[in-house]
């Protein structure tokens, strides 16, 4: 069946655009992770919602950083004016149900370069 | 806070060789423990996990035994192939999380030549 997955693959963006990030997690999944993998270094949790709920928003490195998920499927990480440091690959996961131990299905991430 | 370790990449190895790939981590209470692989292209998979102290977490010929007394979960397969060379991410999940926010490692890149 259809993984998650995400788009556009690549993004290029000028210091000080807005982009936005697609994700598409498996259907029926109720839990929707966004990570922030830097290059060389593991990915680090961004924000989690169950279904249409952002329920934890704690690794959002910024006020320029909003995600929504306003039907809970498909979600949207949105950057605002967008800076170097976020230069980085932005991971979706998406889990079957609201537990801690459901194994996260990972798409294969959006490269966002900030020139 | 919590954290994890491992060894830097890359890992070299020829085929049929046994592969290691060590993992420490820094955690309060019982954490979950996991590995993931990413190939290629491709996103990150479960490759297997570990919930307490002494679970063995094994799958497709890799094994990672959970050490609370060494804070470790190492990987190991005796004996690779090219198709294992990946990219290898160890990972915790804090004790009493509630969603499944995981914490990873900085990965280690494994090639496998013939």
């Amino acid at each position: 069946g259809a993984g998650v997955s995400q788009s556009p693959r690549y993004k290029v963006a000028k210091r000080g655009q807005d982009v936005a990030l697609r994700c598409d997690p498996i259907s029926g999944h109720v839990s929707l992770f966004w990570y922030q993998q830097a290059l060389g270094q593991g990915p680090e949790f961004l924000t989690y919602f169950q279904n249409e709920a952002q329920l934890d928003k704690s690794g959002l490195p910024s006020d320029r950083f909003f995600a929504e998920r306003p039907e809970g499927s498909v979600s949207t990480l949105k950057i605002q004016r967008t800076q170097q440091e976020d230069s980085a690959v932005y991971l979706c996961a998406s889990s079957l149900a609201g537990r801690a131990m459901d194994t996260q299905y990972f798409g294969p991430g959006t490269r966002l370069t900030v020139l | 806070g919590n954290s994890v370790t491992q060894m830097e990449g890359p890992v070299t190895l020829s085929e049929e060789a046994f592969l290691t790939i060590n993992c420490t981590y820094t955690a309060t209470g019982y954490p979950s423990l996991f590995w993931y692989v990413q190939y290629p292209g491709e996103g990150l998979q479960l490759l297997l996990k570990a919930t307490k102290a002494d679970d063995k977490g094994s799958n497709k010929g890799f094994e990672a035994t959970y050490r609370k007394e060494t804070t470790s979960f190492h990987l190991e397969k005796g004996s690779v192939q090219v198709s294992d060379s990946a990219v290898y991410f160890c990972a915790l999940l804090p004790w009493g999380d509630s969603w499944g926010k995981l914490q990873f490692g900085a990965g280690t890149q494994v090639v496998v030549t013939p």
